[in-house]
């Protein structure tokens, strides 16, 4: 986990909700992502950000927003328009000074209710 | 990207070797080769990356041949603990900008007493 943390392990959703994971990271890393994961398959890019006060639709951003007012914190929205978001959300940050790779948090589970 | 193909799943025993082979026939000249691990229920963990020839560090062994076409993961001596999937990713280790990774399933070892 690395010093990624996601909260809450598990978030449950009602029809019509939005809510909101968090993503916090003390590694000071520029670049932080969001991915989803469903069952048995690999991971999907959401968002990403690259730098504070901006951010990029990553491959299944519909239904989604995510902020980046600070550094460390990079919250991602599931909005109602996402029409099924029960899944495991992953969030992860990379360094850009010889960190080549990205380092994931512990994940939040998203329950439909 | 290039796009990596791994067997979907593994058996093995305790105390035994285990080498997972990724094959990724249109790895670029910049592509380096990551490997990842993934409990249930939790985030991916990093476990090696490497460029060409062999890396090792405490936990494993990535054997790359010339052509760098194919990639071998080796762990030593699993243990039931070693149980997970494993992701074999291709990708530009840029040190600034946007990194991509792309997953795909993975391959599941299951390590028996």
């Amino acid at each position: 986990d690395g010093g990624i943390t996601q909260s809450p392990k598990y978030l449950f959703r009602k029809e019509g909700q939005n809510v909101t994971l968090s993503c916090e990271q003390n590694l000071n890393h520029d670049a932080m992502y969001w991915y989803r994961q469903d069952p048995g398959q690999g991971l999907r890019l959401i968002y990403y950000s690259q730098i504070v006060n901006d951010f990029q639709k990553g491959d299944i951003a519909e239904g989604y927003s995510v902020s980046r007012e600070k550094k460390e914190s990079f919250p991602l929205t599931v909005t109602s328009a996402q029409k099924n978001p029960t899944a495991f959300y992953l969030c992860a940050s990379r360094g850009t000074l010889g960190q080549e790779t990205q380092y994931f948090g512990p994940g939040t589970r998203l329950l439909v209710l | 990207l290039a796009k990596t193909t791994q067997p979907i799943s593994m058996d093995s025993y305790e105390g035994q070797e285990v080498n997972i082979t990724c094959s990724h026939n249109n790895i670029a000249t910049n592509d380096y080769i990551t490997w990842y691990q993934q409990f249930p229920s939790q985030g991916p963990r990093f476990i090696i990356q490497g460029y060409k020839t062999k890396v090792t560090n405490e936990v494993a062994s990535l054997f790359i041949p010339a052509d760098r076409k194919s990639s071998t993961l080796s762990l030593p001596r699993v243990s039931l603990s070693d149980t997970a999937v494993y992701y074999c990713l291709v990708g530009d280790r840029k040190n600034t900008g946007f990194q991509k990774l792309v997953f795909g399933t993975g391959t599941r070892l299951l390590v028996s007493p």
